[in-house]
C-alpha cells in the first residue's frame, strides 16, 4: 500500500522569503503525485500534479514541485511567499489504477510579516 | 458552474443518532469519494464509488454506510456505531477514466456529536 510522509507539521516563513514543503512517498511503481491547499473550513484546491514526463511541474499561484524518484520525494516550492499563502498543504499519492488517493497529514504554513 | 455541493456546512447531533451527510455533484463524474479529516491526521478515505450501484470500503469504513443510486449523489450515513464521529467530512469526485484528472472537492461538512 502507498503512503505519504510530510515531515513538517508547521512551517513559518517570512513574507517574501522562499518556501519548500517536503513530501516523501512510498510506492512501488511510478506514482501519481499531487499537492493540494486548504484554507480553514474549506475544501481542498489542487495546486499541481505529476503523472509522467518532465519532473519539474508548474502549478497555480506560482508554486512548483520536483519529482525525484531516487529520493522518493515530491517537494513543493515557491520563490516568494505572500501572506495569502498561509494555509494547510497536503501531498497525495495515487495508486496503480488511480482509483484512490492517499494523503499525508499536512503541513500548516504560517506567514510572518 | 459545475461543482460539488455538500450540505449542510455545520451539523449537530446527539450521541446515538444516525446522521446523513449530503454530497451532490453536477460535473458528470463517475467516481465519488468520502474522506474524514481530523486535526493533524490528514484525510482518511471512508468509502468510494466508481460507478452507480457499486462502492468500496476505504481505510476507515467502520461505523459508516453509503449508497450510490444516482451518478450525481453519494450520501454518507454516520451511524451510532461510529465511536468518534465528530470530524470534518469532505466529499470529492473525478472522472473514472480520467488518468490526468485530479480529485475535485466540496467545501465539507463539519459534524459535531455530543
Amino acid at each position: 500500500a502507498q503512503s505519504v510522509t510530510q515531515p513538517d507539521i508547521h512551517i513559518t516563513v517570512s513574507e517574501g522569503a522562499s518556501l519548500e514543503l517536503r513530501c516523501n512517498y512510498s510506492y512501488g511503481a511510478t506514482p501519481y503525485l499531487f499537492w493540494y491547499v486548504q484554507s480553514p473550513g474549506q475544501g481542498l484546491q489542487l495546486l499541481l500534479k505529476y503523472f509522467s514526463g518532465d519532473t519539474l511541474v508548474q502549478g497555480i499561484k506560482g508554486f512548483e514541485a520536483e519529482f525525484k524518484r531516487s529520493q522518493s520525494s515530491f517537494n513543493l516550492r515557491k520563490p516568494s511567499v505572500h501572506w495569502s499563502d498561509a494555509a494547510e498543504y497536503f501531498c497525495a499519492v495515487g495508486d496503480a489504477g488511480y482509483s484512490t488517493l492517499t494523503f499525508g497529514k499536512g503541513t500548516m504554513l504560517l506567514v510572518s510579516p | 458552474d459545475g461543482g460539488i455541493t455538500q450540505s449542510p456546512k455545520y451539523l449537530f447531533r446527539k450521541e446515538g443518532q444516525n446522521v446523513t451527510l449530503s454530497c451532490e455533484q453536477n460535473l458528470n463524474h463517475d467516481a465519488m469519494y468520502w474522506y474524514r479529516q481530523d486535526p493533524g491526521q490528514g484525510l482518511r478515505l471512508i468509502y468510494y464509488s466508481q460507478i452507480v450501484n457499486d462502492f468500496q470500503k476505504g481505510d476507515i469504513a467502520e461505523g459508516y454506510s453509503v449508497s450510490r443510486e444516482k451518478k450525481e449523489s453519494f450520501p454518507l450515513t454516520v451511524t451510532s456505531a461510529q465511536k468518534n464521529p465528530t470530524a470534518f467530512y469532505l466529499c470529492a469526485s473525478r472522472p473514472r477514466d480520467g488518468f490526468n484528472s485530479p480529485l475535485h472537492f466540496g467545501n465539507g461538512t463539519r459534524l459535531t456529536v455530543t
